[in-house]
């Protein structure tokens, strides 16, 4: 158990639909960052907040935005849900900069 | 700008024997280097990672990784498997302090298969 929780586990939703994704870093860990892990694109860097703020962007797309909230826990938000969404999105926490990064169990979402 | 390349996608090892994965990265400053593995079903786990000084790294689990910046590899082994280390492992870079230190970027992977 590496201390990050993710919610939900599954989720199944249609096109065009919008779901919110939830992580909760471990305690006192400040940074989160959110990865997208699919058959054909493999494990890409979506984005990375540091104690509420944004600090990176990967390849995130329009469509998806995250936030991190007081309490650190953070959210990513999918919209106009597409089939090619469908993966497994992780969550990774770290306290600073040379520490392990910590990955949730990952949520696995399916777009029909 | 930075790559990370795993040549094999699949590699079977009998139980007992030693298992080499590749590693080779594309950076132009010094990477922070990096072997994550990802049982079934399992979120990622950090076996070792790389920053600076000693380049044999030990990791947990009886990992080892060895960097060598003349051929910007960073190749994974364990003298003696076992079936529980059947799983798919990463090699991730990250830029440091000048590239938010967590933004990884993964290889493909390497999908071990654990045979009696």
């Amino acid at each position: 158990d590496s201390g990050v929780t993710q919610t939900p586990k599954h989720l199944i939703t249609a096109t065009g639909q919008r779901v919110t994704l939830r992580c909760s870093p471990r305690s006192g860990d400040l940074s989160v960052y959110w990865y997208q892990q699919s058959l054909d694109q493999g494990l890409q860097f979506l984005i990375h907040y540091y104690n509420g703020e944004e600090r990176a962007k990967g390849n995130i797309l329009e469509r998806f935005s995250a936030q991190q909230f007081p309490d650190l826990h953070s959210e990513l938000n999918l919209s106009s849900l597409e089939l090619g969404d469908s993966a497994l999105y992780f969550c990774a926490s770290q306290a600073s900069g040379l520490d392990t990064q910590y990955f949730g169990p990952g949520t696995r979402l399916t777009v029909l | 700008a930075q790559s990370v390349t795993q040549p094999d996608i699949h590699i079977t090892v009998s139980e007992g024997a030693s298992l080499e994965l590749r590693c080779n990265y594309s950076y132009g400053a010094t990477p922070y280097l990096f072997w994550y593995v990802q049982s079934p079903g399992q979120g990622l786990q950090l076996l070792l990672k790389y920053f600076s000084g000693d380049t044999l790294v030990q990791g947990i689990k009886g990992f080892e990784a060895e960097f060598k910046r003349s051929q910007s590899s960073f190749n994974l082994r364990k003298p003696s498997v076992h079936w529980s280390d059947a799983a798919e492992y990463f090699c991730a870079v990250s830029g440091g302090p000048t590239d938010s230190w967590g933004k990884l970027q993964f290889g493909a992977g390497t999908q071990v298969v654990v045979t009696p």
